[in-house]
């Protein structure tokens, strides 16, 4: 059980159009998703946090603009990177939990090439 | 925030148990101790969570002592398929907690050989 569903797995787009990829969770309804992204060799970095019918709040230093956060129903959670540059790219990651659980269920993450 | 300090990398051998400990000086008293795996262009997957003594699963163990500054993960008899990124989470997204258990440290970088 818990499985969350991340799509697409790779994408390459060119510089100044926008992505969006998707988050589902399939067997749960997830209260609160999580938007990470991860450079080569590094670890995750939390970009925003987002509950159903809410706004995503935002880490510091992540750009609320540029990367637009739907949480439209409990299963799906969208990000929209708009006017890709290559500075995002970078590996995506989505995470998802419900009430009570202090675990997070990850995606499979989206790896983002940005030309 | 408990911050975590774990090992960046340790080396084992296939059929080897495998300790990896974390410290975590300041963990409050709600916080829970969870630990992920992650593969190479992966997302992370749960393994364990724990919030005193020992738990076990059907992949891992954690230990927990008393003062809970610290807590090790055991990976018994380890293959080359346990080769990949592990990391130590603490905190409590409930009850206002500080949410450490959202931030990822550098995590210790486990590599198996034959």
């Amino acid at each position: 059980g818990a499985v969350v569903s991340q799509h697409p797995s790779w994408v390459i787009c060119k510089s100044g159009t926008s992505v969006k990829i998707e988050c589902r969770s399939l067997d749960f309804q997830a209260t609160t998703m999580f938007w990470y992204r991860q450079f080569p060799k590094q670890s995750l970095m939390l970009m925003a946090t987002s509950n159903e019918g809410s706004k995503a709040t935002y880490e510091q230093g992540v750009e609320k603009d540029k990367f637009l956060i739907n949480h439209a129903s409990l299963t799906l959670s969208t990000l929209t990177v708009t006017s890709a540059h290559p500075e995002d790219s970078s590996f995506y990651i989505c995470s998802a939990r419900w009430d009570s659980n202090e675990k997070l269920f990850f995606g499979s993450g989206t790896q983002l090439s940005v030309l | 925030l408990a911050k975590t300090t774990q090992p960046i990398s340790m080396d084992s051998y296939e059929g080897q148990e495998v300790n990896i400990t974390c410290s975590h000086n300041n963990i409050a008293t709600n916080d829970y101790i969870t630990w992920y795996q992650q593969f190479p262009s992966q997302g992370p997957r749960f393994i364990i969570q724990g919030y005193k003594t020992k738990v076990t699963n059907e992949v891992a163990s954690l230990f927990i002592p008393a003062d809970r500054k610290s807590s090790t993960l055991s990976l018994p008899r380890v293959s080359l398929s346990d080769t990949a990124v592990y990391y130590c989470l603490v905190g409590n997204m409930n009850y206002g907690g500080s949410q450490g258990n959202l931030i990822f440290g550098k995590g210790t970088k486990l590599s198996v050989k034959p």
